[in-house]
């Protein structure tokens, strides 16, 4: 599975949108952009996920460039319950385990 | 509730004791997997099951771990010997895996160990 590479940290003020990067340089046709994250002292929480398209649910957006090397997580109206490590995943169907990495720790501030 | 069940929430050992962890997969799920976490660091993979089977073991799992899902429902993490090494969280996900699709995991609250 392809690696990515986010930043450590960011913050955002509450109500404003939260826009996490991610890149991908190596993913290829088959691969998932996965995104999680993890809330202190709970398990990781499936947020979203997609292949070529911008995908949006009641959670999140996920815009994926057209070269699919780069995706970015938007958090339209970030709450201070958003504050939380966010982690971008590259996963093809035929692969096992997702590999986590650091992901990005979010902080939203009053 | 319906979600990931992992118990106990907290365990304390000495160095060198046996412990075991249980993990209750969301009912019909038929993937079954183990991470390890540690202060700082993402979610490590250890082991996952299909059904009843261990199919992938990482080489983070030494010979003292070892996992069990009988009858391919609950699943059993098992460390022997326990290390300072050991003390982590120790995080159960479970999935529906339908055929080529993606695979949304649903994870635990975790067992966070501490060797003393």
């Amino acid at each position: 599975d392809a690696k990515t590479t986010q930043p450590t940290s960011m913050d955002c003020a509450e109500g404003r949108a939260a826009n996490l990067p991610c890149n991908h340089s190596t993913i290829s046709g088959n691969e998932y952009v996965y995104w999680y994250r993890q809330i202190h002292s709970q398990g990781p929480q499936y947020i979203i996920h997609g292949l070529k398209n911008n995908e949006t649910n009641e959670m999140a957006s996920l815009i994926i460039t057209e070269d699919r090397k780069s995706s970015t997580l938007i958090l339209p109206h970030a709450t201070l319950r958003d504050t939380a490590v966010y982690y971008c995943i590259v996963r093809g169907n035929s692969g096992y385990a997702l590999n986590f990495g650091k992901g990005t720790s979010l902080l939203v501030t009053p | 509730d319906t979600g990931v069940s992992q118990n106990p929430r907290h365990k304390i050992t000495k160095r060198g004791q046996n412990v075991t962890f249980r993990c209750d997969p969301i009912s019909e799920h038929n993937r079954l997997y183990w991470y390890r976490q540690t202060l700082g660091q993402g979610p490590e993979f250890l082991t996952y099951f299909q059904n009843e089977a261990q199919l992938e073991k990482s080489r983070l799992l030494s010979d003292r771990f070892s996992a069990e899902r009988p009858k391919g429902s609950f699943s059993t993490l098992e460390i022997q010997r326990t290390e300072q090494g050991d003390s982590a969280m120790y995080l159960c996900a479970s999935s529906l895996v339908p055929p080529q699709a993606p695979e949304k995991l649903f994870f635990g609250s975790g067992t966070q160990l501490s060797v003393l």
